[in-house]
């Protein structure tokens, strides 16, 4: 069984670029997180979805930041335009809801901003 | 503020030599604390639950313990393929779904 999907796995953009990640949750799971890990600040959540429907955006760092869930099994996370503080791992996971902290992570993406 | 904190940052042992890592927190009501092994290039990877205080659940050389302020994973005779990084989150009751990450152990055991 495929896991959660995310690409592009590496991605090095200039400064001011629009930046566009991907991810696949698991099928049947109901529950979809991205969260960002930095070497400073560990694990954030940016933001998580429930059935499509974002849920807790607040760890989002700016307006610059959006994401959306247009169907059960596909996001995307958006960065325009994108800083070289942003620069970090972006994961996505995914989990049925309800099933408590038993989260299924992705590979992530490594975006590096110049 | 729901907060987590984990000690130490990094940890090498022996193959054989036992030790413990550390999981304190702060968080209004909670849900439920999870422990997470994260290899270099990979994501996390679930590996227990613990919900109330007194509670160990046990996989291969690792044991999770979990008190009302703070967590423990024990890892008994580890052996080099046990090196990753441990991470230890909570999910608080007022919080929905969400889960607040620790920022780590760096496990490193050399043969």
């Amino acid at each position: 069984d495929a896991g959660v999907i995310q690409s592009p796995r590496h991605e090095v953009t200039e400064m001011g670029q629009e930046v566009t990640l991907r991810c696949k949750p698991i099928s049947g799971h109901n529950s979809l997180f991205w969260y960002r890990q930095t070497m400073m600040r560990g694990l954030e959540l940016l933001i998580y979805f429930n059935n499509n429907v974002p849920i807790d955006d607040s760890g989002m760092p700016e307006d610059r930041f959006s994401a959306k869930m247009p169907n059960a099994s596909f996001s995307t996370l958006k960065i325009q335009p994108s800083e070289p503080r942003d620069s970090a791992v972006y994961f996505c996971a995914s989990r049925l809801a309800g099933a408590g902290g038993e989260l299924f992570f992705g590979e992530g993406s490594r975006l590096t901003v110049l | 503020e729901d907060q987590v904190t984990q000690s130490p940052e990094a940890l090498r042992l022996q193959e054989g030599e036992s030790s413990s890592l550390n999981c304190s927190y702060t968080v209004s009501g909670l849900r439920g604390l999870f422990w997470y092994r994260q290899d270099p290039g990979k994501g996390p990877e679930f590996l227990f639950t613990l919900y109330s205080a007194g509670e160990e659940k046990e996989k291969e050389r690792l044991k999770a313990t979990l008190t009302k302020k703070e967590s423990f994973l024990h890892i008994t005779a580890p052996k080099p393929e046990d090196s990753a990084t441990y991470l230890c989150a909570v999910q608080a009751g007022n919080q929905g779904g969400k889960l607040i990450f620790g920022q780590g152990t760096e496990l490193s055991v050399k043969p």
